[in-house]
């Protein structure tokens, strides 16, 4: 079946840092999103990815989709505290359009 | 508040009884899906209704496991005899369309003693 891998799976960074995670399907996606829950939480919604080669930026935040739409990427520029959680892809597969695939997450911790 | 509403927040129960989840999608999204999920790992796909029926169930949904959406609104996740193997957080979701953005609720923590 359709799998989802990401990492690093822990990340921990001085604040101030970047921060990345990695996210790589074993099929091809027709779109991905990314989830942010933060401990004791749920996941939030963050952005949505399309199209091919797409980056879209929200503030500190960077979101790629791949080229051939198997992988994806989140970037933070300079870490704050409040960016501590776990970030997760979630990806469709192409042709099948009713369940998002979740990935394995990246915990990030920010030491101060 | 107007987003993805569960009940209860917290159930502890002993092994072998019956639990039932509801949620309460945001207005209007036709659809609603169940996630569960466990420590440290990420949401798992249990199943999904457009509207009152229920179009996908996956594997990890055995035969313990109901969930029905009657009206096409709320839905409920049904859970007997109850194993450790159960102790979760059982969330729900909804969406308006195919493709489209979901809206995860706070979540259902099942824990089985």
């Amino acid at each position: 079946g359709q799998q989802v891998m990401q990492i690093p799976q822990y990340q921990h960074v001085q604040e101030g840092e970047d921060f990345t995670t990695y996210c790589n399907s074993s099929t091809t996606l027709s779109n991905i999103q990314w989830y942010k829950q933060r401990p004791g939480g749920h996941p939030v919604f963050l952005i949505q990815l399309v199209k091919s080669g797409e980056v879209k930026k929200q503030k500190r935040l960077t979101f790629q989709f791949g080229e051939a739409k198997k992988n994806s990427s989140l970037h933070i520029t300079a870490t704050q505290n409040t960016d501590v959680g776990t970030y997760f892809c979630a990806g469709l597969r192409s042709g099948a359009t009713n369940k998002l695939i979740f990935g394995t997450g990246t915990l990030l911790a920010v030491q101060p | 508040d107007t987003g993805v509403s569960q009940d209860p927040r917290h159930k502890i129960t002993k092994r072998g009884q019956n639990v039932t989840f509801r949620c309460d999608p945001i207005s209007e999204h036709n659809r609603l899906y169940w996630y569960r999920q466990t420590l440290g790992q990420g949401p798992e796909f249990l199943t999904y209704f457009q509207n009152e029926a229920q179009l996908e169930k996956s594997r990890l949904l055995s035969d313990r496991f109901s969930a029905e959406r009657p009206k096409g609104s709320f839905s409920t996740l049904e859970i007997q005899r109850t194993e450790q193997g159960d102790s979760a957080m059982y969330l729900c979701a909804s969406s308006l369309f195919s493709g489209n953005t979901i809206y995860f609720g706070e979540g259902s923590w099942l824990t089985v003693v």
